[in-house]
Order: structure tokens, then C-alpha cells, then sequence
């Protein structure tokens, strides 16, 4: 069963206000990645939590805050966003971080900032 | 600076013909590639991987792999309407991490 879930799958806050993406894989997969992704463009890397520490930071700004509360979880903390930073908000997973791992997407929450 | 290619399209194929989607990628050292299918509205979904040179086949998928020219593809025989999608071509560059870089994607059309 390959299968990530992400909530919410839809989500509308403004620019002041506080909101967390979740995402939860029962796979047993040590590895966890958010992705963004806007209309029409590929998905762009933000985040890679290999068993359960931060390993890559793409140069993601501050208001975009991740935790890995444990190995099934993977958290997406944000503030004070901008309207740009409406989009698709993928989670994905992988066995281990290393190259020849493949990532399974969940569902995505789709977010909008006002 | 890590690129990878794709033609955007529409690639547009009637049905049961051959659709075959390339793309190609800026760094010589990557060592994994993967295929996304991605319909309106939806996450992308892997339908294949290929990590060594030569072909790989699954079902009505061939991956196509060739380092030396950087270039991979992927071909879908009797292509049915329901394989109307994007594909996304994702590459790993050759560091510690999975770090997958997204092609722009081709869009298919399979026409009844």
C-alpha cells in the first residue's frame, strides 16, 4: 500500500494568520519531503527530513517552518505568508534519502493566501 | 545549474498508437531518473524508474535510458485515453540526498 495522506485538502488563511499542513505515511519510509507546486510548473523541492532530521533546506523562507514530530508524520508550519505563496503543498515519502529511493506523493493540500 | 528538459506539447497520438515522450538532463553524474504521470488537479503518481543504461519495461511502459547523450525516455504502447496527462520527467543529481529536480513536463493527449 503505497499510500501518504495529507490534510487539509484545501486551505484559505490570510496573511496574518497561522495554519499547519500535515502529512502521515504508514509505509514504514524513513524519509519525508514537501514539495510546492504552482499552476503549471513542475514541483520544486522545499524540505528533506531523512529519519527524522532536517537534511536539505532548499533555501525556503523562515514563514515556512517543518517538523518531523516522529518517522509517520511530517508537519508544514506557516506565518505570516505571502499571496505568491498560494499552491499546491505536496508531501512525499521514500523508503530511505538516498538517490535510488522513489518518492510516493499524497494528495496535496491546496492552499490560498488572501 | 540543474536543468532537465522536457517538451511541453501537447503531444497528441490516437488511441493504441505509440507515444514517446523525451527528456533530457544537464549533469552528466546523476545517477536516477523517474517518471510522473500527473493528471488536472492531482498529485503526480510514479509509473517508472530507471537507474541503469538500456531499457526497462513495465506493462505498456518502457523507460529509455542513455548517460552518455543524458537522455531518457519514456514510450507508452497502445496508448488509451485514460493516459491523457502530464508527465513529469524527475532526475536526482549526484548528492548525499534525494533531491529530485522536475522537468516542466509534456502534456499527452490520446485521442479516441
Amino acid at each position: 500500500d503505497t499510500e501518504v495522506t495529507q490534510t487539509p485538502k484545501h486551505l484559505v488563511m490570510g496573511m496574518t494568520n497561522k495554519k499547519s499542513l500535515k502529512c502521515e505515511q504508514h509505509m514504514g519510509h524513513r524519509a519525508m519531503y514537501w514539495y510546492k507546486q504552482k499552476a503549471k510548473k513542475p514541483p520544486e523541492l522545499m524540505f528533506v527530513y531523512s529519519y527524522e532530521k532536517l537534511s536539505i533546506n532548499e533555501s525556503v523562507p523562515s514563514r515556512f517552518s517543518p517538523e518531523c514530530p516522529n518517522s509517520s508524520l511530517l508537519n508544514l508550519h506557516l506565518h505570516a505568508l505571502q499571496p505568491e505563496d498560494s499552491a499546491l503543498y505536496l508531501c512525499a515519502s521514500s523508503q530511505g534519502a538516498g538517490l535510488r529511493n522513489e518518492q510516493f506523493f499524497g494528495p496535496g493540500t491546496r492552499l490560498t493566501v488572501l | 545549474q540543474k536543468e532537465v528538459e522536457q517538451n511541453s506539447g501537447p503531444l497528441s497520438v490516437p488511441e493504441g498508437a505509440i507515444a514517446s515522450l523525451n527528456c533530457t538532463y544537464s549533469d552528466r553524474g546523476s545517477q536516477s531518473f523517474f517518471w510522473y504521470r500527473q493528471y488536472s488537479g492531482k498529485s503526480p503518481e510514479l509509473i517508472m524508474f530507471i537507474y541503469s543504461n538500456g531499457d526497462k519495461e513495465d506493462g505498456r511502459f518502457t523507460a529509455q535510458l542513455n548517460k552518455a547523450s543524458q537522455y531518457v525516455s519514456l514510450l507508452i504502447r497502445d496508448s488509451q485515453p485514460s493516459d491523457s496527462a502530464t508527465y513529469l520527467c524527475a532526475v536526482n543529481w549526484p548528492s548525499g540526498y534525494s533531491t529530485l529536480t522536475f522537468g516542466k513536463g509534456t502534456m499527452l493527449l490520446v485521442s479516441p
